[in-house]
Parts: structure tokens; C-alpha cells; sequence
């Protein structure tokens, strides 16, 4: 089975500032890995993933992460952020296979940006 | 873009109720999620749906629980006999293809609130 910790249930950062968002997980198979964002009354939209290959993985709005197999991490980074990247970032894994496969989320970091 | 979309966004019923939440996948997808959060806690597995059967679902998904895919847009998660302990937010998700590693697209969301 898999499982996801976010070590920080709420980031509070200046504007312009880097963050970084911590994502640690367990599995006994290998998995792909993905960080998704939460803007107020929207949906999950995603914002990168990882699923081989390089270990830093690029993703939309200035956003990166990197994949750390021996730490079991994937944390999350931007080198500053903005007003408008404050929302709800979720890290989630899923198993590497065929076929569908169902997302497995950590509890969520709250990013709040301020002025 | 295509998008996923939900309605209603909030629905409120009383214990005991059937409430049915519904979904329009993008178009040319062919796997099927619900997802639920409760207030405060993850982002929670609840089942998966291709080729008109249930490929997989997690322990919260219980007899009270069902899905269907009436026609070739909707997809549906009913829930027979509502309990408190329903009330959550609800995402459907969808995603293209066999492998993976397939992105999955969240709708926005219906917030479900049971008295």
C-alpha cells in the first residue's frame, strides 16, 4: 500500500519569497508522483508529475519538484511566488502500472501568500 | 480546454435521503474516479469505472454507495440512504487512456452537506 505526509499543514510566505512544500511517501512498489493545486471553489488541477527519468521535474506557473528515491520525497519548489499562487497544494502517488490507477493524496499544505 | 464538470456545486439533503451527484467526463476519456474530502482531512479514493463496471473500490464505498454511467456523458454516484457522516466535497475525475501514468482531470466539486 501507499501512503503521502505533508509535513506542513499551512505555509504563510511573503510575496516574492521561495517556498518550498515537503512530500514525503512510503510504498513497497514504485509509483509515479504528482502535485496538484486547489484555487478557492475550483477543482485539483495539476501541476507536474513525475514519472521516470529526470529527477527534477518541471511544472506549470514557475513551479518544480524533485524526486528523491532515497529519501522517499518529492518536495515542492518555487523560487518566488506571487499573490495568486496562494491555495491548497496536494502531493498524491499512484502505483506504477497498467490500466487505471487511483490517486493516493497527502492531507494538503495550504500556501498563503502575502503582500 | 475541455473540463469536467459537476453539478450540483452544494447540495444539502436530509439523513436518509438518496442524493444522486453528477459528472460529465471530458468526451473522449474513458476511465472514471470519485474522489471524496471530508472538511479538514485527504483527499480520499472512493472508486473507478471503465467499460461500464466498477474496476476498483476502496472500503468507504459500501453498499450504499453505487455508479452509474446512464448514457454516453453522464456518470453518476449515488448514495441510497445518506448519514451525517457523508457530508464531504465529492470530485469526479476522468482520464484518457490504459496506461498509468494518465493524467487525471478533477471537476470543480460538490460540496455535499447532510442534516
Amino acid at each position: 500500500a501507499q501512503s503521502v505526509t505533508q509535513l506542513d499543514s499551512q505555509v504563510p510566505v511573503f510575496e516574492e519569497a521561495p517556498v518550498e512544500l515537503r512530500c514525503n511517501y512510503s510504498s513497497s512498489v514504485s509509483v509515479y508522483l504528482f502535485w496538484y493545486v486547489q484555487y478557492p471553489n475550483q477543482g485539483l488541477q495539476l501541476l507536474l508529475k513525475y514519472l521516470s527519468g529526470s529527477t527534477l521535474v518541471k511544472g506549470i506557473n514557475g513551479f518544480e519538484a524533485e524526486f528523491n528515491k532515497s529519501q522517499t520525497s518529492f518536495h515542492l519548489r518555487k523560487p518566488s511566488v506571487h499573490i495568486s499562487d496562494t491555495a491548497e497544494y496536494f502531493c498524491a502517488v499512484s502505483r506504477f502500472s497498467g490500466g487505471y490507477n487511483k490517486l493516493i493524496f497527502g492531507a494538503g499544505t495550504r500556501l498563503a501568500v502575502h503582500p | 480546454e475541455p473540463e469536467v464538470t459537476q453539478t450540483p456545486s452544494h447540495q444539502v439533503t436530509q439523513m436518509g435521503q438518496e442524493v444522486i451527484l453528477r459528472c460529465v467526463p471530458i468526451s473522449n476519456h474513458l476511465y472514471f474516479y470519485w474522489y471524496r474530502q471530508i472538511l479538514g482531512q485527504k483527499v480520499e479514493f472512493l472508486v473507478s469505472f471503465y467499460n461500464n463496471e466498477i474496476s476498483e473500490k476502496s472500503e468507504i464505498f459500501d453498499d450504499q454507495f453505487s455508479v452509474e454511467r446512464p448514457d454516453g456523458s453522464n456518470f453518476t454516484l449515488k448514495i441510497r440512504s445518506t448519514k451525517l457522516e457523508d457530508s464531504a466535497m465529492y470530485f469526479c475525475a476522468s482520464s484518457e487512456g490504459t496506461s498509468g501514468n494518465n493524467e487525471q482531470f478533477f471537476g470543480p466539486g460538490t460540496r455535499l452537506t447532510v442534516l
